[in-house]
This record gives structure tokens, sequence and C-alpha cells, in this order.
């Protein structure tokens, strides 16, 4: 499994945009790269997934350079509500049966102040 | 919430006693998983499950067994609770879908060994 490399701690004000990045540096070439969040006394929400290039949904955009050993999850124009911890996450989620499952690291903390 | 509960929700117990939680599912999901969090860790895998009987160790399983006789009951024990068990536990089920690793979590419950 990918080992990733998340910064433990962001600050924020509202309404700006905010980009944390994961490194993955030995990310295979079935791996995909997926999001989560989590807020206190939840279980984790699972925010976004991508291959290559950008994905983006109603909540966040995910880069991926070409060499696909990092990954960029943007949140445009942050909330206080958007306070929670980001987990990256590397994987083959294609692999059926034993060696389904992905690593949660310790997550990005993020703070959004006023 | 795809349809996950897990009881009980809080659980205090002494140590070396047995303890039993349950992860109920109402929507067929075939893989399921257990974790544990806590301060420092994020979250760790104990154990998931690709199907009924099937099971396999996640990264944390040492002192804790599972069993999935039926495919909405998940069933994570401690054979003989220690204090280093203490934490919060949450059980995920993945979406049916290969093109993705979406995973809904319960709750969570809270478990205190004395």
């Amino acid at each position: 499994l990918a080992k990733t490399t998340q910064p433990i701690s962001m600050d924020s004000y509202e309404g700006q945009e905010v980009n944390i990045t994961c490194s993955h540096n030995n990310i295979a070439t079935n791996d995909y790269i997926t999001w989560y969040q989590q807020f206190p006394s939840q279980g984790p929400r699972f925010i976004i997934q991508g291959y290559k290039t950008k994905v983006t949904n109603e909540v966040a955009s995910l880069f991926i350079p070409a060499d696909r050993k990092s990954s960029t999850l943007s949140l445009p124009r942050v909330s206080l509500s958007d306070t929670a911890v980001y987990y990256c996450l590397v994987g083959d989620i294609l692999i059926t049966g034993g060696g389904n499952k992905l690593t949660f690291g310790t997550g990005t903390q993020l703070k959004v102040e006023l | 919430d795809a349809g996950i509960t897990q009881s009980p929700r809080h659980k205090v117990t002494e140590t070396g006693t047995p303890v039993t939680l349950r992860c109920h599912q109402t929507e067929n999901h075939r893989y399921m998983y257990w974790y544990r969090q806590d301060p420092g860790h994020g979250l760790r895998l104990i154990h998931y499950s690709y199907g009924v009987k099937d099971t396999d160790k996640g990264e944390v399983s040492d002192g804790y067994s599972v069993s999935r006789s039926k495919t909405e009951d998940f069933l994570l024990t401690l054979e003989s609770a220690t204090s280093s068990q203490t934490s919060v536990y949450f059980c995920a089920i993945r979406l049916n879908r290969n093109t993705s690793y979406e995973q809904y979590f319960g709750p969570g419950t809270r478990l205190t060994v004395t």
C-alpha cells in the first residue's frame, strides 16, 4: 500500500480557497486517490476520488499531476463548517477479496476562522 | 448513512471481560470494515470482510476477532478487553461499485475499558 504524507494542520479564513497537498511517492499504476473529511465525534465522509488530471464535484476539486506522486484537494471559499480533519488515501480500488483495503493516515486538521 | 447502525453506542467494561460490538447494514453491501480511532493515530483498520464468512486482518488486529455469518451483520469481539482497547470504534461499508472506493461509516461506538 502506498504511504501518504500530509501536513498535520492548516489554518485559513472564511471565504478563502484552501489547498491540501498529499504526497504519495510510491503510488502504483492501479492506485486511485481518495479524500475523506471527518468532523469530531463522527465517522469520516467521502469527499472525492480520482486517478489522474482533475476531478471536480459539488464540494471540492482534486488535482493530480502527470507523475501522480502527489495530489491536491482544493476547497473553494471555505466556511467555518469546513473545519475538520481531511484524510488522503491511496490504493487499488479494483482489488477484490483479500487485500481490498485502504489505509487512513493521521490526516490534516483544517481550522477555518472568521 | 447507507443504513449503517452500530450497537452499543457507548460501553464501559472491565479489564478481562469479553465484549462484542455489532455493525448492522440494511443495503446488502459486500464489504464491511472495523476501524478504531485514537488521538494521534487517525483511523486504523482492525479487520474487514469481503463476503459472508470471508474476513481478513487489518493493521491492528491483535486482540480482536470478527465474524460475519450473514451479509447484514459484522461483529467485532474483544475476547478479553484491555485498557489499551479503550477507543472509538467505527464500522464502515464500501459501496458496491468497481469504479469507486466510497466508504460510509457508522456513528461509532465509544468503548471504555477500566
